[in-house]
């Protein structure tokens, strides 16, 4: 079956500029994550959603990233006026659900490039 | 906080055995991920423990002790295509991943 998938896959953006990153996850999963990898570096865990529970907004770095998640199945992460230093590979996860036993399967990214 | 270790390089031979380190503390725990990643790909899902002790799945194995907040990997019967970083995740309460920074292993013939 289809994966998660991401787009676009890559992004060039001026500073300033507001950009939107899409995430489509694995049918039937219900917990969604969202990870920025800057390059060299871990996943730096941004925002979970599972079900229709209130998301966990723990990690997102700045008020400039928001996510929603729409109907319980696309993800759209967007960062308002964008800095140089937002600029890494923006990872999507989706999982089966909460159960600590369940995977997290990664869609191929997004590369943001803040010029 | 949260703080997970983990070796930032390692290199092998080909056909040899490794064993790739990860220590944790984290405020909770419900269980530990290792994935693989392989330069300009996404993770993929390599072992899972939540129980102290050892998961053995083909030529992977890891290990688990909770009380010593320590796991490892083991890679054995090394091959070319193992070279990729290996990042150690834990859960923690309310289910989010902490990783740590990753373990770039370089097989070399």
């Amino acid at each position: 079956g289809a994966g998660v998938s991401q787009s676009p896959s890559n992004k060039v953006t001026e500073k300033g500029k507001d950009v939107e990153l899409r995430c489509d996850p694995i049918s039937g999963h219900t917990a969604l994550y969202w990870y920025r990898q800057s390059l060299g570096q871990g996943l730096e865990f941004l925002i979970y959603f599972q079900g229709n529970s209130a998301p966990d907004k723990s990690g997102l770095p700045s008020d400039r990233f928001s996510a929603e998640r729409t109907g319980g199945s696309v993800s759209t992460l967007t960062i308002q006026r964008t800095q140089q230093e937002d600029s890494a590979v923006y990872l999507c996860a989706s999982s089966l659900g909460r159960a600590s036993s369940y995977e997290q399967y990664f869609g191929p990214g997004t590369r943001l490039t803040v010029t | 906080g949260q703080n997970i270790d983990q070796p930032t390089e390692m290199t092998a031979t080909e056909g040899a055995i490794v064993q790739i380190n990860c220590t944790y503390q984290t405020s909770g725990f419900n269980g530990l991920f290792w994935y693989q990643q392989h330069a300009g790909e996404a993770p993929t899902f390599l072992s899972y423990n939540v129980l102290d002790g050892l998961e053995e799945k083909g030529r992977f194995s890891s290990f688990l002790s909770r009380s010593k907040g320590y796991s490892y990997l083991l890679l054995k019967e090394l091959q070319m295509k193992d070279s990729a970083s290996y990042l150690c995740a834990v859960r923690i309460q309310g289910g989010k991943l902490i990783f740590g920074q990753g373990t770039e292993l370089s097989v070399k013939p």
